[in-house]
């Protein structure tokens, strides 16, 4: 398996701009998540899935950031509009649920200048 | 609000010696606590997840110790090498589900030759 896969890698944007991060989870996985990590705050749970369902959002930050998960293979986090202080390393996992551990991509570095 | 400390945040140590890692958390009402390790850019890779019944996991070089009661864990490393060179989060669960994760600070640790 190839694992969590995020796209892009790097994203570097203007304020007030559009983001859309994507993430394929590992097949099978029944949980998705999505983690922020920064210098300042650490590594932060955003919201996370369970059958492509959103269970938990209360770490999402503002109604400027959004979450989906049309399919059992495909997520995305998005920003509108984004801003300078959203710079940060985004992170999507997923598990299998239970007491088990999670799988984390590779992360997305976004830049909004 | 269950908060996660980790001491030291960086540590320098020659290669062969052993060393621990330490981690408090704030709520015991844990599900179970992770140690992953994070590569510079890279995501995180789980070493050694510790059920809240468990006191303790071993694998390879690498032992985690947990104690619900005290709000502590450690993770000790035998025989260093260079390649443990890394920054390594430990991070305990909070919801029922055992999938909702507050993370550490980290330690970033440096093995020299």
């Amino acid at each position: 398996d190839a694992g969590v896969i995020q796209s892009p890698r790097h994203e570097v944007t203007e304020m007030g701009q559009e983001v859309t991060l994507r993430c394929k989870p590992i097949s099978g996985h029944d949980y998705l998540f999505w983690y922020r990590q920064t210098m300042m705050r650490g590594l932060e749970l955003l919201i996370y899935f369970n059958n492509n369902v959103p269970i938990d959002d209360s770490g999402m930050p503002e109604d400027r950031f959004s979450a989906k998960m049309p399919n059992a293979s495909f997520s995305t986090l998005k920003i509108q509009p984004s801003e300078p202080r959203d710079s940060a390393v985004y992170f999507c996992a997923s598990g299998p649920g239970g007491l088990e551990t999670q799988y984390f991509g590779p992360g997305t570095r976004l830049l909004v200048l | 609000k269950q908060e996660v400390t980790q001491i030291p945040a960086a540590l320098s140590v020659p290669e062969g010696e052993n060393l621990v890692l330490n981690c408090s958390f704030t709520d015991s009402a844990i599900y179970n606590l992770q140690w992953f390790r994070q590569d510079p850019g890279k995501g995180l890779t789980s070493l050694l997840l510790i059920q809240s019944s468990q006191r303790e996991q071993t694998s390879g070089r690498l032992n985690a110790s947990l104690d619900k009661s005290s709000g502590r864990s450690t993770l000790y490393i035998a025989a260093s090498q260079p390649g443990d060179s890394a920054t390594y989060l430990c991070a305990v669960s909070y919801n029922n589900a055992g999938n909702m994760l507050t993370f550490g600070g980290g330690t970033r640790l440096m093995v020299k030759p």
